[in-house]
C-alpha cells in the first residue's frame, strides 16, 4: 500500500512569488491534515480536513495561505505571496478518521516538501 | 502547547537498549501516548502508541507508569539507523498532535 504522496520534494523561490504544494493520502484514509515544520522544531498544525471539510485551521495564517481537498482526496497547500520566514518544511499527513478518541487514530506522514524562500 | 516532556538529547552504545523517558503529568484519561521519530530529512514515522497498558510491536516497546503520567519508549538493540530524533506524543486533542521538540537519540558505534 503506497504511503502519504507529497510533491514536490523541494521548492526554491524568491519572497513575493506564489508556491503550491500538493498531497495525496493513503486511500480510505478520511482525515488529511497539513503540518508545517521550523528547523529544529516539532511539526506544527495548520488546517485539519475531514473529508472535504476543513474542521481545524485556527494555525493558518489566511492573509497568504489557503488551502483545499475537493474531492476529499488529495490536497492543495498554497502561499501567496511567500515571504522569507515561510522557509520550512510543510508536512501532510492522513489518518482513517474513524471513531478517533475511542480507538487511538494514528496519523502517517508524507516525506514533506521543503521550501525555500529566499 | 506542549503537553510532554522528554531531554533534549540521549546517547545510546550500539546494540544496547535504548530508553526514552518522557513526562506527561496532565494527560486526561482518554488520552493516549504516541511514539513518533524523525531521521533526518524525512517525514515523522509512526513508531507505537497506548492508552494504559503497555505495547509492544517490531519496533519498540512503551511502558506507561500506572498513573499514566509518564512513558518510556524502548528500543531493544538499538542500530545506527535508530539515530533519529524521538517525538512523545499524547493525544487526541481535536485531532492535533503537539510535537515539541523531542529526544535526538545518536546510537554510537
Amino acid at each position: 500500500e503506497a504511503g502519504v504522496v507529497q510533491s514536490p520534494r523541494y521548492k526554491i523561490i524568491e519572497k513575493k512569488q506564489p508556491v503550491a504544494f500538493w498531497c495525496n493520502p493513503i486511500s480510505g484514509h478520511n482525515t488529511l491534515y497539513w503540518y508545517r515544520q521550523n528547523l529544529g522544531q516539532g511539526p506544527e498544525l495548520l488546517i485539519r480536513y475531514e473529508n472535504e471539510e476543513a474542521v481545524d485551521d485556527s494555525q493558518l495564517p489566511k492573509d497568504r495561505f489557503s488551502a483545499e481537498r475537493l474531492k476529499g482526496v488529495d490536497s492543495t497547500l498554497k502561499i501567496q505571496p511567500a515571504e522569507l520566514g515561510d522557509s520550512a518544511v510543510y508536512l501532510c499527513a492522513s489518518s482513517r478518521g474513524q471513531l478517533v478518541e475511542l480507538l487511538g487514530e494514528t496519523q502517517y506522514f508524507g516525506p514533506g516538501t521543503r521550501l525555500l524562500v529566499l | 502547547d506542549a503537553k510532554t516532556t522528554q531531554p533534549t538529547s540521549m546517547d545510546c552504545a550500539e546494540g544496547r537498549a535504548a530508553n526514552l523517558p518522557c513526562n506527561h503529568s496532565t494527560i486526561s484519561g482518554n488520552e493516549y501516548v504516541y511514539w513518533y521519530r524523525q531521521i533526518h530529512s524525512q517525514g515523522p514515522q509512526y513508531i507505537i502508541h497506548g492508552l494504559k497498558n503497555n505495547e509492544t510491536n517490531e519496533m519498540a516497546s512503551l511502558i506507561i507508569t500506572e498513573d499514566r503520567k509518564s512513558s518510556t519508549l524502548i528500543l531493544p538493540h538499538a542500530t545506527l539507523r535508530d539515530t533519529a530524533v524521538y517525538y512523545c506524543i499524547v493525544g487526541y486533542t481535536g485531532n492535533q498532535f503537539y510535537f515539541g521538540t523531542g529526544t535526538s537519540l545518536t546510537v554510537i558505534p
